[in-house]
């Protein structure tokens, strides 16, 4: 077990509509990344927070968007859904320590139908 | 453009064989390189890393081989098991200005069968 916690662990859904995934840092881990992993593209970043504040952008697309709150828990929100959102996403921490070891939630499947 | 390429994408070996995977970056900022496992269902969990200011880090069965001049580093799993089969992702990060920044960029992955 990472620390780190995502929920719903899946979740099924139509094409446009709206979803939210949470992710909880381990405890004391300031930066929240996500990632998104499909057969076809692998594992892609898709942005960083830092104490609340966005750090950096990946391969995201613009009907994504995503927050960090004071509590350090991150929310992922993806908008006008479509059949190739269908992916795992995953949230990972990081206290930035070292090299920056990111510690990798269980993952949240999305299908879209 | 994939910056860091992993090759076999899959590969099978006998218990107790030894199971190497291969890792060949192209942008010279990278200053970390680690290696996760992933099992069906899990996310993936951190299970080496190197630095490379040092050519090869070992813990327990597990071993980073790495070669800046070639951009190039590999995982060894010595005496492998069937409890080691998964799939392992190499990746790369590098520390942009002002800090913070540190995204990783993956391999497309191996899948590892250990028959028992």
């Amino acid at each position: 077990d990472s620390g780190v916690t995502q929920t719903p662990k899946h979740l099924i859904t139509a094409t446009g509509q709206r979803v939210t995934l949470r992710c909880s840092p381990r405890s004391g881990d300031l930066s929240v990344y996500w990632y998104q992993q499909s057969l076809d593209q692998g594992l892609q970043f898709l942005i960083q927070y830092y104490n609340g504040e966005e750090r950096a952008k990946g391969n995201i697309l613009e009907r994504f968007s995503a927050q960090q709150f004071p509590d350090l828990h991150s929310e992922l929100n993806l908008s006008s859904l479509e059949l190739g959102d269908s992916a795992l996403y995953f949230c990972a921490s990081s206290s930035l320590a070292g090299y920056n070891e990111q510690f990798f939630g269980p993952g949240t499947r999305l299908t879209v139908l | 453009q994939q910056q860091v390429k992993q090759s076999p994408q899959s590969l099978i070996v006998q218990k107790g064989g030894i199971s190497i995977i291969n890792c060949a970056y192209e942008n010279t900022a990278f200053d970390y390189f680690p290696w996760y496992q992933q099992f069906p269902g899990k996310g993936p969990a951190l299970l080496i890393a190197i630095r490379p200011d040092v050519s090869e880090k070992k813990e327990g069965r597990f071993t980073i081989s790495f070669n800046k001049s070639a951009k190039q580093f590999s995982l060894h799993i010595m005496d492998s098991q069937p409890g080691d089969s998964a799939t392992y992702f190499c990746a790369a990060s590098s520390v942009y200005s002002g800090g913070s920044n540190y995204k990783l960029t993956f391999g497309k992955g191996t899948l590892l069968t250990v028959n028992p």
